[in-house]
This record gives C-alpha cells, sequence and structure tokens, in this order.
C-alpha cells in the first residue's frame, strides 16, 4: 500500500522568508501524480501544486516551488517570500492515476506558521 | 456554482442515532468522493462514484457507513447507529474523469461536515 509521510508535524517561519517543508512517500508505481494541497483553518482545502512522476522539471506556481527526486520518493515543498495568508496546515498527497480506488492518499500535515 | 458545497456543516447527535450527510458537487464534474478526518490526521478516502455508479467501496470504514449518488448529482453519506469513534470531519470532493481535458486528478473539496458523537 502507498504511503506518505510528513515528518514535520508543525514548522514556523518569519513573514517573507522561505521555508521548505517535507514528505516522503512509498510506492511501487512508476506513474503516479504528487500535489500539495493547503487547507486553512476553518476553511476548505485547495491545491497548491501538482508533479507528474514522469517529469523529470520540478513544478513552481508562484512562490510555490517543489524538489522532486523520485528515485528517493521526495517530495518538498518550498514556499518563497512567505506571507501570513499561507499560514494553514500543508498535506502531501499521492495518486496512481487509472488506480482502482482513485481516491488520494494524504500525508499527516505540516502547520505552518508565520510569524509577522 | 461556486464549488462543492455540504451540509449540514455541523452535526451533533447521540451514539446509536443515525446520521445523513450531503454533498453538491461542481455541476460539470462527474466523480465524487469522499473522506474522513480526524484530529490531527490527513484526509482519508471512503468512497467514489461516477456519475451515479459507486466505483469504489470497499475502503467504507464498516457496514454502518453507505453512499448513494442517485441520480448522478448530489451524493449522500449515511452513517448508521453511531459510534463516539464515528466523530469527525467528513468532507466531500469532485472533479472531473481522467481523460476530460486532464491526465490528472485534480479533486476539489467541500468545507466538510464536522460531527460530533456524543
Amino acid at each position: 500500500a502507498q504511503t506518505v509521510t510528513q515528518s514535520q508535524p508543525e514548522m514556523s517561519v518569519q513573514e517573507a522568508e522561505t521555508v521548505t517543508l517535507s514528505c516522503t512517500y512509498d510506492t511501487s508505481e512508476s506513474d503516479y501524480y504528487l500535489f500539495w494541497y493547503k487547507q486553512p483553518p476553518s476553511r476548505q482545502m485547495i491545491l497548491v501544486i501538482r508533479q507528474e512522476a514522469y517529469k523529470q522539471q520540478n513544478a513552481t506556481e508562484n512562490r510555490f516551488s517543489v524538489n522532486f527526486q523520485k528515485a528517493a520518493k521526495s517530495f518538498s515543498l518550498k514556499i518563497s517570500d512567505s506571507q501570513l495568508g499561507d499560514a494553514a496546515m500543508y498535506f502531501c498527497v499521492y495518486n496512481v492515476p487509472g488506480g482502482g480506488a482513485d481516491g488520494l492518499t494524504f500525508g499527516k500535515g505540516t502547520h505552518l506558521i508565520i510569524q509577522p | 456554482d461556486t464549488g462543492v458545497s455540504q451540509n449540514p456543516r455541523h452535526k451533533i447527535t447521540k451514539r446509536g442515532q443515525n446520521v445523513t450527510f450531503r454533498c453538491d458537487p461542481i455541476s460539470e464534474h462527474n466523480r465524487l468522493y469522499w473522506y474522513r478526518q480526524t484530529l490531527g490526521q490527513g484526509p482519508e478516502f471512503l468512497t467514489y462514484f461516477q456519475n451515479e455508479a459507486q466505483l469504489e467501496k470497499s475502503r467504507l470504514l464498516s457496514d454502518r457507513f453507505s453512499a448513494e449518488r442517485p441520480k448522478g448529482s448530489f451524493s449522500t453519506l449515511e452513517i448508521q447507529r453511531t459510534e463516539q469513534g464515528d466523530s469527525a470531519m467528513y468532507l466531500c470532493a469532485s472533479s472531473l474523469a481522467r481523460g476530460q481535458g486532464l491526465p490528472y486528478n485534480e479533486q476539489f473539496f467541500g468545507p466538510g461536515t464536522r460531527l460530533t458523537v456524543l
């Protein structure tokens, strides 16, 4: 079974600084997708960034970028120029296209605190 | 359409009672998913539908849990004979089926229904 591990229950960063959230996963699949989802307090889960496993280039979305190391099964999220609105739970998520269940596999999450 | 909606947002019930939650997906989405999120954990996949067909239900937590999507639009999740361990946030998400313009499965989440079983 696929598992996703986020070893940092909580991270804190000063506003405008850069922070990196870690994620490792375990799978025997070669084709899959990885995502980072953000869950702000009392608000809906939203997609931050995605990475296709077959792509070597790391995904970037504005201030958010990932470091995808397929051989190491590592998928970290870097947030540059942190803003107060970035405060949230961040979940690393795994999905296999065409997988029977097609549900997302979530890590336990990292609570990101932004210090003003 | 402003997104996925779920009702009620909060439900308090007594142990042994039945509860039903509703999810209205984004209108053009043919896939609908249910997840459970307990405190301090990431969401856990329960089941999903493509149109009205329930394509995966082996992940439902017990036979007390059931879900329906009778007309391929909204869905309901029912928990019978609730237990205190059922207290959690129940999340619904919807997406297009893979291949309908996207190779991956971007799921859009609702705000959730928080269940408290006393």
